[in-house]
């Protein structure tokens, strides 16, 4: 299916777990982005990716780490994962950083629960 | 550090009604102002966006409008639907340089229900 997906769409885990969204899109753009989304804050960023093997933190990137090795797969590692991780967790994608338009294509997100 | 800063936090407007949400931003390097929309249990979509070089842009029933003095700009709904409830939200973002993200900085949402 083209688009943007993540998996899994669902997930407990518990204290001091390591947990790894997965987040996969075909459209080849450059930008990858992983998002937390939790009431009253909005999207924040966490990490995001101007091509394979390029990455950078966002907003709130501590006790995650991720990866980048092939363009379309942009997976988002939960080191030890705390109570304070339970979220939804989005990833987006943008076809380029100087382009005219900036949309970002959004994911139908992972909710995360870390017991 | 919260630089843009979005109200209200929730709405409940009639249908056929004008829905307007706000939002101010404190970066004036910021040069790209997108709504995005979402629906529960969906991933934000983009709904319609603005460049500073223009203080209004309509799209259907939705206009933003910018005023760049205040480093203000707002979404007005008009004729407010049950199909429009959703959470609103709104981003800025400045120009990207060759190698680097756009990133955008999001508001914090608005709830929006329309009811009938």
């Amino acid at each position: 299916d083209a688009g943007i997906t993540q998996s899994p769409r669902y997930k407990i885990t518990e204290t001091g777990r390591q947990v790894t969204l997965m987040c996969h899109q075909t459209w080849s753009h450059s930008y990858m982005f992983w998002y937390r989304q939790d009431l009253g804050h909005g999207l924040r960023l966490i990490y995001y990716s101007a091509a394979a093997d390029i990455t950078d933190k966002g907003e709130v990137p501590d006790g995650y780490v991720v990866s980048r090795s092939k363009t379309e797969n942009f997976p988002l590692t939960l080191e030890s994962a705390t109570r304070s991780q339970t979220s939804v967790y989005f990833c987006a994608s943008s076809d380029s950083g100087t382009s005219t338009s900036y949309e970002q294509y959004f994911g139908p997100g992972t909710r995360l629960t870390v017991t | 550090q919260q630089q843009v800063k979005q109200s209200p936090q929730s709405l409940i407007v009639q249908k056929g009604g004008i829905s307007i949400i706000n939002c101010a931003y404190e970066n004036t390097a910021f040069d790209y102002f997108p709504w995005y929309q979402q629906f529960p249990g969906k991933g934000p979509a983009l709904l319609i966006a603005i460049r500073p070089d223009v203080s209004e842009k309509k799209e259907g029933r939705f206009t933003i409008s910018f005023n760049k003095s205040a480093k203000q700009f707002s979404l007005h709904i008009m004729d407010s639907q049950p199909g429009d409830s959703a959470t609103y939200f709104c981003a800025a973002s400045r120009r990207g340089y060759t190698g680097t993200a756009s990133k955008l900085t999001f508001g914090t949402g608005t709830r929006l229900q329309v009811t009938l």
